[in-house]
C-alpha cells in the first residue's frame, strides 16, 4: 500500500505566478478529493471526481483555480495569478465509494508560500 | 453553512491520564460523522467512521460515541502516552446539498501529552 502521494511538498512563489500540484491517489480508489488548510482552520473541502469526472465544487474553488482527473487515475490542481490568501496547505485524500461510508485517506499534502 | 465544532480547541493532559473531547454538528441531514487523528508533519490518520446513532467504536485506547439526534460525539483516548500528542480533528458528512460529498470539517483539538 503505497499511500496517497502529493507533489511537491513544498511550494513558494511569488504572487502573480502561476503553480501546479500533482496528487496520485491509492491506485483501487475512485474517488478523489482536494481540500485547503489554513493556519487555525480544519481542512475546507475545494472539490471531488469520482473517476474522470469532476462532480463537485465547492464556492471556495475561485476561478483561478481549476482540477483535472483526465485518466481517473492522478490529478492535478493549477492555481492562476497566486495571491497572498492563496498561502496554504492543499491536502488530497482519496476513497473507495460504493461500500458505506468508507473513510478518507490523506496525502502529506502541499504547502503553498506566496511571496 | 455547516458548522462543525470542537472543544476544547487544546488540552495538556498529563501522562497516564484519561481524557475526551466533543464534537458537534448539525442533527439535521446527518450521513456520517469522521474522526481523524493529524501528527505534525505526517498526513491525516482516519480513526473512526460513524453512521448510527447510539454507534460506539474502538481502537485500541481510542474510542468514540455517537449521538446524531442532539449532533454530538465524544473521543475518548484511556490512559494518554506522549505518542498519543496529535490534533484531532471531526468531520460531517451530510446527507445532501452543497459538498454532500466531501466533508466538514472541525477546527480540531490540539492534544498534548505531558510525561
Amino acid at each position: 500500500d503505497t499511500g496517497v502521494s502529493q507533489n511537491p511538498r513544498h511550494k513558494i512563489t511569488k504572487r502573480g505566478q502561476n503553480v501546479t500540484f500533482r496528487c496520485d491517489p491509492i491506485s483501487e480508489h475512485n474517488r478523489l478529493y482536494w481540500y485547503r488548510q489554513t493556519l487555525g482552520q480544519g481542512p475546507e473541502f475545494l472539490t471531488y471526481f469520482q473517476n474522470e469526472a469532476q462532480l463537485e465544487k465547492s464556492r471556495l474553488l475561485s476561478d483561478r483555480f481549476s482540477a483535472e482527473r483526465p485518466k481517473g487515475s492522478f490529478s492535478t490542481l493549477e492555481i492562476q495569478r497566486t495571491e497572498q490568501g492563496d498561502s496554504a496547505m492543499y491536502l488530497c485524500a482519496s476513497s473507495l465509494e460504493g461500500y458505506s461510508n468508507q473513510p478518507q485517506h490523506f496525502g502529506d499534502g502541499t504547502r503553498l508560500s506566496i511571496l | 453553512i455547516l458548522n462543525v465544532e470542537q472543544s476544547p480547541q487544546s488540552l495538556h493532559v498529563q501522562e497516564g491520564d484519561s481524557t475526551n473531547f466533543t464534537c458537534s454538528f448539525p442533527s439535521s441531514n446527518f450521513y456520517a460523522l469522521h474522526w481523524y487523528r493529524w501528527e505534525t508533519a505526517k498526513s491525516p490518520e482516519a480513526l473512526f467512521v460513524m453512521t448510527l446513532n447510539g454507534d460506539e467504536k474502538k481502537k485500541g485506547r481510542i474510542s468514540a460515541t455517537l449521538n446524531t439526534k442532539e449532533g454530538y460525539s465524544y473521543l475518548y483516548i484511556k490512559g494518554s502516552q506522549p505518542e498519543d500528542s496529535a490534533t484531532y480533528l471531526c468531520a460531517f458528512r451530510t446527507l445532501s446539498g452543497g459538498g454532500a460529498d466531501g466533508l466538514t470539517f472541525g477546527k480540531g483539538t490540539h492534544l498534548i501529552i505531558q510525561p
